[in-house]
This record gives structure tokens, C-alpha cells and sequence, in this order.
């Protein structure tokens, strides 16, 4: 059973801190990451998509990827409150349904103003 | 661009009722569609997806079932709704895996 593991949570950091979210999976074959954002009563929002080995930057935001270590991982700086939300990450399902992204069951971050 | 629409935002309804929600997608063609559904505090779990028109494939045996009449349209329906299928009703679009999903704003069902 192919798997995306998160810490549940609550991660509290205080505003201006860096926040660090982690997300280990189970199939090696896995080649595309995505990390979601969602707030409470909200649908999940696409913000971050890594394929490659080391990090990528966007903004306040750092996708990390380790394949060896089949762990994937976002850095939010200089946290605001606004992104207090729910963190999911996401890997294909590689030989399974078509398209199917397996999702963790998410990290819920608090940033405290 | 591309845009999905899903309603209704919300819905309470009793059970043994009847259920369908829509889904629609513009600005692109034959996307993958996804009806997904996310119990309070839980993860998301995948409930079925299509690759095509009248192709519909089923994750988790259940009570629901999903058609695609259209190549952008994808309808979740239950015949006699049950306790257990509140939840969080979201449909996504991709057009392929590698780019991720877009979701649409989700369906809050309360069965009482």
C-alpha cells in the first residue's frame, strides 16, 4: 500500500518564524511532489510542485526534496498568520488509477501574531 | 484559463434521500476528473475518476456512483443516502499527473 505520511500537528510558530513541514512517501518510483494549502471550510489549494532533487523557491515558500531519502519537505518563511491552514502533501499513484495523486492526511499549522 | 465549478456549496439532506452533485470545467479539453471526498478530520479519499466520457472508474465500493455525460461534466449521485456520506465532497481536473490537481470550492453534505 503506497503511502504519504505527515505529522498531524498543530505546528505553532510564532509570526515572522520560519515553519518547516515534512512529508515522507513509500513508492521510490515517485517523480513529481505537490504541496496543497487548505483553510478550514476550503478547498485545497495547489502552491508548490517540485520534481527535481534539492529546492525551489517561490516566494516565501521552499519545496525540499530528498529521493534518497524519500522525504519531501516546505519551508514557509517569515510566517504570517495567513498561513495558518491545513498542509497537504501529494504524490502520484504510479500504477494505479490513472492520474490518481495520493494525498497525507495533512500537517495543521498555527502562526501566532 | 481554466476554471471548475461545483455546487451546491452546501446541502442537508435526510436519509434515504436522493443525491447529485455537478461538476464543470472550462477552458480545457478531456481532463481527468476526480470526485473526491474528505470526512471531518480526515484525509482525502479518492472516490472516482474518469479519463473520458462514460468512463468512470471506482476507488471504494460504496453506495455512490458518478457519470460523465459530458466531456466536462462529472455528476456524483446516491440513489438512498446514509449517515456515513456526509462529508466534504470535492471534484478536481488535471489533464495529466504530473502538473497536480486543480479542485473545485467543494460540497459541504450534512445527511441527518
Amino acid at each position: 500500500q503506497k503511502e504519504v505520511e505527515q505529522n498531524s500537528g498543530p505546528l505553532s510558530v510564532p509570526e515572522g518564524a520560519i515553519a518547516s513541514l515534512n512529508c515522507t512517501y513509500s513508492d521510490r518510483v515517485s517523480q513529481s511532489f505537490f504541496w496543497y494549502r487548505q483553510y478550514s471550510g476550503k478547498s485545497p489549494e495547489l502552491i508548490m510542485s517540485i520534481y527535481s532533487n534539492g529546492d525551489k523557491e517561490d516566494g516565501r515558500f521552499t519545496a525540499q526534496l530528498n529521493k534518497a531519502s524519500q522525504y519531501v519537505s516546505l519551508l514557509i518563511r517569515d510566517s504570517q498568520p495567513s498561513d495558518s491552514a491545513t498542509y497537504l502533501c501529494a504524490v502520484p499513484n504510479y500504477g494505479g488509477s490513472q492520474g490518481n495523486l495520493i494525498f497525507g492526511k495533512g500537517t495543521k499549522l498555527s502562526v501566532k501574531p | 484559463s481554466q476554471t471548475i465549478h461545483q455546487w451546491p456549496a452546501t446541502l442537508v439532506q435526510p436519509v434515504g434521500s436522493p443525491l447529485s452533485l455537478e461538476c464543470t470545467v472550462e477552458g480545457t479539453s478531456n481532463p481527468n476528473l476526480y470526485w473526491y471526498r474528505q470526512a471531518a478530520g480526515r484525509g482525502l479519499q479518492l472516490l472516482f475518476y474518469s479519463v473520458g466520457i462514460g468512463q468512470i472508474s471506482s476507488e471504494v465500493p460504496q453506495n455512490l456512483s458518478a457519470s460523465r455525460p459530458q466531456d466536462r461534466q462529472f455528476i456524483l449521485s446516491s440513489k438512498k443516502l446514509l449517515l456515513s456520506d456526509s462529508g466534504f465532497y470535492l471534484c478536481a481536473w488535471s489533464v495529466e499527473d504530473s502538473y497536480g490537481y486543480t479542485f473545485g470550492s467543494g460540497t459541504r453534505l450534512t445527511v441527518v
